[in-house]
């Protein structure tokens, strides 16, 4: 099973950029990296996924090196709307591996 | 996500009532899960289904059951509700991806108090 480490909280100022890194140490061949968003009293939220190097869609980029060892959510200008908890899972599609959320990581944007 | 759905969305009750928070989804998916999230904390997962006849425990099925009626509905059960299981439930389904890791889509959550 993949456990991931993540920052307990960050903080950042508005319309900067803000990178949130993941370990997963012991990711396993199959695994893919998914990361969620969640905003208080709602339920997370997809926002990317991957396997290798970099994703990006219209919300952010997944940065995934070579040893696949730890991920970076790169979140592109961020507003206050983006106050959040991040939370970063690794499994593969056949089990229950990827539904380990763990404490994520808590954003603040600050004006 | 409107297409899953969760009632009640508030419930008090007391110690050693039963209680039944009931799941409903029209994406169509196979797999249901049940969470639990208390203040500050992540999510927990409570069980999971891969379909209408398998159940699963999650890592804190203790005092829970569940009960898959049809593919659309996944209800969680707390026999005996003791204080320590007021929290936030949500309610998540997942089906068939282009690729990877199936997406979840989360329904907006019960607050349950325990007095």
């Amino acid at each position: 099973l993949a456990k991931t480490t993540q920052p307990i909280s960050m903080d950042s100022y508005e319309g900067q950029e803000v990178n949130i890194t993941c370990s997963h140490n012991n990711i396993a061949t199959n695994d893919y990296i998914t990361w969620y968003q969640q905003f208080p009293s709602q339920g997370p939220r997809f926002i990317i996924q991957g396997y290798k190097t970099k994703v990006t869609n219209e919300v952010a980029s997944l940065f995934i090196p070579a040893d696949r060892k730890s991920s970076t959510l790169s979140l592109p200008r961020v507003s206050l709307s983006d106050t959040a908890v991040y939370y970063c899972l690794v499994g593969d599609k056949a089990g229950a591996n990827n539904l380990f959320f763990g404490t994520g990581t808590r954003l603040t944007v600050i004006p | 996500d409107a297409d899953v759905t969760q009632t009640p969305r508030n419930r008090i009750t007391k110690t050693g009532k039963r209680i039944m928070l009931e799941c409903s989804q029209t994406k169509g998916h196979d797999r249901m899960y049940w969470y639990r999230q208390d203040p500050g904390l992540g999510l927990r997962l409570i069980y999971y289904s891969f379909d209408v006849k398998d159940i699963n425990k999650g890592e804190i099925s203790d005092g829970y059951s569940v009960s898959r009626q049809a593919q659309a509905k996944f209800s969680l059960s707390l026999e005996s509700a003791i204080p320590n299981q007021t929290a936030l439930y949500f309610c998540a389904t997942s089906g068939p991806g282009l690729a990877g890791v199936n997406e979840q889509f989360f329904g907006p959550g019960t607050r349950l108090t325990v007095l």
